[in-house]
């Protein structure tokens, strides 16, 4: 269980467009930067987005990022069957004397 | 290119102190975050708390009792201490370079298991 709310599955065939969405409350998304993290199977976690919308150097632009008040987003374009992952949302929490929260992950299928 | 290595024993006995040492290679520690993540078999991403090359520290609440991190700067390496281990902190074990609120740089992980 998580203070991040993300969907546990999501898919697409290749070359679609999938969306996966992270809700959170005023102490985390409301005030901090979102964070997204893709998880390859049986590998480390990778930086996918950092503040809320940046990509660091070597993310494609079929990722982005976006935040409205207390929800994020995370959207693919153009599917890939490479794009097959856990992918997790994160957030800095200010209650709890600071807290780095983590969603509790989508797994996004390429059908 | 920054790496980032884990090492320790991958089993320890209940209510002992889990050991872990990141080695950070290809970089200096000096002036960043350094962070302890981990992830049981199976489920998703649990952040221990992070390091700052000066010594500062910050835990997860629910872990703060049990956790120590420290930083050598000399050996450029930074470790966790995790103590009264039980079989709930059977995990792959992360260390990561924090930058800017975001882990960029990541160690493979190391699998630790609590087990009589």
């Amino acid at each position: 269980q998580s203070v991040l709310t993300q969907p546990p599955s999501a898919s697409g065939t290749p070359g679609q467009r999938v969306t996966i969405s992270c809700s959170g409350g005023s102490s985390n998304i409301g005030s901090n930067y979102v964070y997204w993290y893709q998880q390859l199977p049986g590998t480390a976690p990778k930086l996918l987005i950092y503040r809320n919308n940046q990509r660091p150097s070597g993310v494609p632009d079929r990722f982005s990022g976006s935040k409205s008040g207390t929800s994020a987003s995370l959207a693919i374009s153009g599917l890939r069957s490479e794009d097959e992952a856990d992918y997790y949302c994160a957030v800095w929490d200010d209650s709890l004397s600071g807290l780095y929260v983590f969603g509790i992950g989508t797994k996004v299928t390429v059908l | 290119q920054v790496q980032l290595q884990e090492s320790g024993p991958g089993l320890e006995k209940p209510s002992e102190t889990l050991s872990l040492t990141c080695t950070v290679s290809g970089g200096s520690i000096s002036g960043y975050y350094w962070s302890w993540i981990r992830q049981p078999p199976g489920k998703g991403l649990e952040w221990i708390g992070y390091v700052y090359f000066r010594g500062g520290t910050s835990y997860n609440p629910s872990l703060k009792s049990r956790v120590t991190i420290s930083v050598d700067t000399s050996k450029n390496q930074f470790s966790l201490k995790l103590t009264s281990v039980t079989a709930a902190d059977t995990a792959i074990y992360y260390c990561a370079r924090t930058h800017g609120g975001g882990s960029d740089y990541w160690g493979p992980g190391t699998l630790v298991t609590v087990s009589s």
